[in-house]
């Protein structure tokens, strides 16, 4: 069945250094894949996404590329700030299937 | 008010008791999705509606899950009998259209059983 593996947790960096959260996936077909995040007390919110191969999500300085070889969609940062502390899922969709695929979540912790 | 909403935030119930917890989506939007949250990991779908229709409940892990969206609107997720390992948090989640589009989550309702 469909599955999707994210780096463990969790991650503690100090404030504008780089972020790289990996994430592979597992699925029939051609995905649409995305990355929520969850900030503390808060509900989960969409981060980006992307719907075909070679697509670049990107929202609030973050970006992942939908790599199809690989079967990756790994979250990206150049310059972390304290605010971007939360948990972060990778998940992907299938047309026709419509639920969301979760991965564990990586939890991230940004220092001053 | 343009958000999922969900209630309520918090139950406690005793094992055995019957629990109710229900799900107000964005005015509009079609389909509708459970998906329940242990601790320290991803949501799991449980049931997908799309208008009244219940059209997927794989997820539900026993029959003791119950969905309905009787107007395609409101959903009630009820779990009879509650165990100690049905303590999670239940997001509903939204969207508008048939297709995979983006999903809006509400802010979950935490269950404890104990």
């Amino acid at each position: 069945g469909d599955s999707v593996t994210q780096m463990e947790g969790p991650v503690t960096l100090s404030e504008e250094a780089f972020l790289t959260i990996n994430c592979t996936y597992t699925a029939t077909g051609y995905p649409s894949l995305f990355w929520y995040v969850q900030y503390p007390g808060e509900g989960l919110q969409l981060l980006l996404k992307a719907t075909k191969a070679d697509d670049k999500g990107s929202n609030k300085g973050f970006e992942a590329t939908y790599r199809k070889e690989t079967t990756s969609f790994h979250l990206e940062k150049g310059s972390v700030q304290v605010s971007d502390s939360a948990v972060y899922f990778c998940a992907l969709s299938r047309a026709g299937a419509q639920k969301l695929v979760f991965g564990q979540g990586t939890r991230l912790t940004i220092n001053p | 008010g343009a958000g999922v909403s969900q209630s309520p935030r918090y139950k406690v119930a005793k094992r055995g008791q019957d629990v109710a917890l229900r799900c107000d989506p964005i005015s509009g939007h079609v389909s509708l999705f459970w998906y329940q949250q242990a601790l320290g990991q991803g949501p799991e779908f449980l049931t997908y509606f799309q208008n009244e229709a219940q059209l997927d409940k794989s997820g539900l892990p026993s029959d003791r899950f119950f969905a309905e969206r009787p107007e395609g609107s409101v959903s009630t997720l009820k779990i009879q009998r509650t165990q100690q390992e049905d303590s999670a948090v239940y997001l509903c989640a939204s969207s508008s259209s048939w297709g995979v589009d983006t999903q809006y989550f509400g802010p979950g309702t935490r269950l404890t059983v104990l």
